[in-house]
């Protein structure tokens, strides 16, 4: 079975400017989190999708941050403009709808490094 | 609202100690999930182990071991006879109506 995939796994932009980062979860899971994960700390929830539609996005800095799930499958995370303090690791994860004790599968993270 | 502690922030053995992860956390729902995780230094999140809160039965599952106390609020997690490979950052986190909050993590070194 396909892991939940993302890209790019690095990026480095200058602060003001806008990235994008993808997340293809696996297939048939409904559930869909970004993740931000600063250096030394642990995950923190940015997002969260069940099939298209956001259940929780209270952490989301909506100035500058956005995210889209478009057909309930894919989806991108966008930050525009970038600031320093948005240097972290960008995690994506996926779970089956209705299975509320099947656990988060994770992927290997975007990595933005923000100058 | 929900919170987990991870008190210990590194954690240095020899290998073949045992090693015990400490994790407390706090919600008022009585259905909740407790979760362990490993994230190695290529930076995925491993999923490790699962327990759900009506269920206080403490289980083996080869070197890996929890003792999870509701009446403490601790759900601890334990590596036997550690390994290098099981060097990584161990998260502990709690899944409640579908959101998963996670502690700040404890770094754990195997040394040789």
């Amino acid at each position: 079975e396909a892991g939940v995939a993302q890209s790019p796994r690095y990026k480095i932009i200058e602060k003001r400017q806008s990235v994008a980062f993808w997340c293809n979860p696996i297939s048939g899971h409904a559930t869909l989190y970004w993740y931000q994960q600063i250096l030394g700390q642990g995950p923190k929830l940015l997002i969260q999708f069940q099939n298209n539609g956001v259940v929780d996005d209270s952490q989301l800095p909506k100035d500058r941050f956005s995210a889209e799930r478009l057909k309930g499958v894919d989806s991108t995370l966008k930050i525009q403009p970038a600031k320093l303090e948005d240097s972290a690791v960008y995690l994506c994860a996926s779970s089956f709808l209705g299975a509320r004790n099947t656990e988060a599968f994770f992927g290997q993270g975007t990595r933005l490094t923000v100058v | 609202a929900q919170k987990v502690t991870q008190a210990q922030t590194e954690i240095s053995v020899v290998e073949k100690e045992d090693v015990t992860l400490d994790c407390v956390y706090e919600t008022r729902d009585t259905t909740y999930y407790l979760f362990w995780y490993k994230q190695p230094p290529s930076g995925e999140l491993v999923f490790l182990i699962r327990r759900n809160s009506f269920d206080e039965q403490n289980e083996i599952s080869g070197r890996y071991s929890w003792n999870f106390q509701k009446s403490t609020s601790s759900f601890n997690f334990t590596i036997t006879a550690s390994q290098v490979v099981d060097s990584a950052v161990y998260f502990c986190a709690l899944f409640i109506d579908y959101k998963l909050s996670f502690g700040a993590g404890t770094t754990v070194t195997v040394r040789a």
